[in-house]
């Protein structure tokens, strides 16, 4: 079973715009971890933001937000202010307690932000 | 720069050839991940060392795969016998033991292209 879906292949945003990519995860281990990741053109993964299963409060770092809504098992992302550099590929990514060792990954959302 | 830099960048080979990749982590983490991208699609996890020992082997690493890290340090990722299937992004991770500080730190990642 995919333990991470986006089913976002690609979006398009207007520069200064706010935008949301989804995320919807699968684990029934209490404790889990939740990532976001940037992935440019050339290729190397940056880390955006994280959200641990037990943090009371939705993540943010900078212009990034994470909307986690526990119940739902969603991980949604949020941009504000898109910047024509936040055209990548983003991917949502988890680790729980029965694969610690190792992240799963979503097939990514190709975001686009138009000037 | 202290980031986690991998060794080529870029590789062309022919059907056949072995190759050898090289990651160097960032200096304090001694958890070292590999991971394989194919275009369209998220990292999907190979392998992961602790310090010096590799304790999980995902069924992506068939035998013709071979992973080391000999003193904790930098690890290497050799493929024999290369085959066109082999073609994709092979990308190094690294991050703490520490549960609570297991953020995965990638590097720009060595792209494979079997001819």
């Amino acid at each position: 079973a995919q333990k991470i879906t986006q089913t976002q292949p690609g979006m398009f945003v207007q520069e200064k715009e706010a935008v949301t990519l989804d995320c919807t995860y699968d684990t029934s281990d209490p404790s889990y971890g939740l990532f976001w990741y940037k992935q440019p053109s050339s290729g190397e993964m940056i880390f955006l933001i994280y959200q641990g299963s037990y943090d009371q409060q939705n993540a943010t770092e900078g212009r990034y937000s994470l909307n986690f809504q526990k119940a739902r098992k969603s991980a949604n992302l949020v941009i504000s202010a898109s910047q024509l550099g936040d055209s990548a590929m983003y991917f949502c990514a988890m680790r729980d307690l029965g694969n610690f060792n190792k992240f799963y990954f979503g097939s990514g959302t190709k975001l686009n932000v138009k000037p | 720069d202290t980031g986690v830099s991998q060794d080529p960048r870029h590789k062309i080979t022919k059907r056949g050839q072995n190759v050898t990749f090289r990651c160097d982590p960032i200096s304090e983490h001694n958890r070292l991940y590999w991971y394989r991208q194919t275009l369209g699609q998220g990292p999907e996890f190979l392998t992961y060392f602790q310090n010096e020992a590799q304790l999980e082997k995902s069924r992506l690493l068939s035998d013709r795969f071979s992973a080391e890290r000999p003193k904790g340090s930098f690890s290497t990722l050799e493929i024999q016998r290369t085959e066109q299937g082999d073609s994709a992004m092979y990308l190094c991770a690294s991050s703490l033991a520490d549960p609570s500080a297991g953020t995965q730190y990638f590097g720009p990642g060595t792209r494979l292209t079997v001819l």
